[in-house]
């Protein structure tokens, strides 16, 4: 199966740096996404590592290490705009397409 | 935008009533998924429809079933809604069933169960 932790809750400021983590237990690892999602809104995708390292797209990167079970996304230069929720996602399971979600990270950026 | 769309936007039914959610993919899109997310929570999958066959099913009862047409449509159907049922009901279009094909999510349907 598949488990996933997030922190519940972070906060920042505007222009600040933060970083989002995720540990997780798969018993088949496919790679791991990340999508943010606005209140009401639908999911957006971010990001997708299957390698370990750092992948990086503009103010957003994305860390992955299989051995460690951990991911984590950087937001740099936070703007108003990135207070949304961020959720890990891993593929798997019996319906190799479906994707297992964590409970998401509420980030709020304060002016 | 990810070209995928859903409909209604938000709905209100009474417990026991039937509803059928719609949604259209990204043309050429062959996999639908459907994730059902209540508030606070990360979406959980419902069921995977690949060429207008169920290719998986998440933990949910046979009360929740599905279609997906040629014309890259597909529904969700929900019998004797019970309250609990409330919650953000998203669809997903992606190119196959493979672990690696990034899931693009239409807005959602918000419904409500008095």
């Amino acid at each position: 199966g598949q488990n996933i932790d997030q922190p519940t809750e972070m906060t920042a400021t505007e222009g600040a740096i933060v970083q989002i983590n995720c540990t997780y237990q798969t018993s088949g690892f496919n790679g791991l996404f990340w999508y943010q999602q606005h209140a009401g809104e639908a999911p957006t995708f971010l990001s997708y590592n299957v390698l370990d390292g750092l992948e990086e797209k503009g103010r957003f990167s994305s860390f992955l290490s299989r051995s460690k079970g951990y991911s984590y996304l950087l937001l740099k230069e936070l703007q108003m705009k990135d207070s949304a929720s961020y959720l890990c996602a891993l593929p798997g399971g019996s319906t190799l397409g479906r994707l297992y979600f964590g409970r998401g990270t509420q980030l709020t950026v304060w002016p | 935008e990810t070209g995928v769309t859903q409909s209604p936007t938000h709905l209100i039914k009474t417990r026991g009533q039937q509803v059928t959610l719609r949604c259209s993919s990204q043309s050429g899109h062959n996999t639908v998924s459907w994730y059902q997310q209540a508030l606070g929570q990360g979406p959980q999958f419902i069921f995977q429809y690949y060429r207008e066959e169920e290719n998986g099913r998440g933990n949910f009862p046979p009360r929740f079933s599905g279609l997906q047409f040629p014309n890259y449509s597909s529904e969700l159907n929900v019998n004797a809604l019970e309250l609990d049922d409330s919650a953000l009901y998203l669809c997903a279009s992606s190119l196959g069933t493979s672990g690696t094909d990034t899931q693009y999510f239409g807005p959602g349907t918000r419904l409500t169960v008095l």
